[in-house]
């Protein structure tokens, strides 16, 4: 059974610019989650959702970062624009009737 | 923000020895979940115990809750050296919400 698929593994890109990210659940699990992880820290929730419906987006800065899963499957993270601050790792995990998440690799953004 | 606080936060033992790492919470679980991350790779779910029940084996690991004082442990028996990585404790707080503390990275050299 595939993991959870994101890409790009690595973005660099210089601040005021646009990025997103992807994510591919694993097949059948309907939660998707983004994270956001610093460096020497645990991941923090950014948005969560129940299918295509977001449910829990009180993290995400909206004012610069945007999400969408539009057919309930896999999902894409936007910055736009980008600052330094927000160089991290951008984790996405899914999970089925909320048992326990499998998470991705990651996307290691930097902002330059 | 992050509610739970893993301790230590760095953590060298030899191969063979046990590891401990403790974890403290603030608000109400429904569970505890522990995570493994290996350097540049995503979490790994290790173990979940419910609000409901005080210990939990998995393999070589241990974890112990104890909801009066809001804390867990993870034990790592017999380490070895592919057990090093930053382990993390997640509250379970409703519905599919974790709530990760800040880790503990843990160092098993031959």
């Amino acid at each position: 059974e595939a993991g959870v698929v994101q890409s790009p593994r690595y973005k660099i890109i210089e601040k005021k610019q646009p990025v997103a990210f992807w994510c591919n659940p694993i097949s059948g699990h309907n939660t998707l989650y983004w994270y956001l992880q610093n460096l020497g820290q645990g991941p923090e929730l950014l948005i969560r959702y129940e299918n295509e419906e977001a449910v829990d987006d009180s993290q995400l800065p909206k004012d610069r970062f945007s999400a969408e899963r539009l057919k309930g499957v896999d999902s894409t993270l936007k910055i736009q624009p980008a600052e330094l601050g927000d160089s991290a790792v951008y984790l996405c995990a899914s999970s089925s009737e909320g048992n326990e998440q499998f998470f991705g690799p990651g996307t290691r953004l930097t902002v330059l | 923000s992050q509610q739970g606080e893993e301790d230590p936060q760095a953590l060298s033992i030899q191969e063979g020895e046990n590891a401990t790492m403790n974890c403290s919470y603030k608000t109400s679980i429904n569970n505890l979940q522990w995570y493994r991350q290996n350097s540049g790779r995503g979490l790994v779910h290790l173990i979940l115990i419910r609000s409901n029940e005080r210990e939990k084996h998995s393999g070589r690991l241990r974890v112990t809750l104890d909801t009066s004082k809001k804390s867990s442990s993870l034990l790592i028996t017999a380490s070895r050296a592919a057990d090093t990585a930053s382990y993390f404790c997640a509250q379970g707080s409703g519905y599919s919400t974790l709530t990760f503390g800040k880790g503990t990275m843990l160092l098993v050299s031959p």
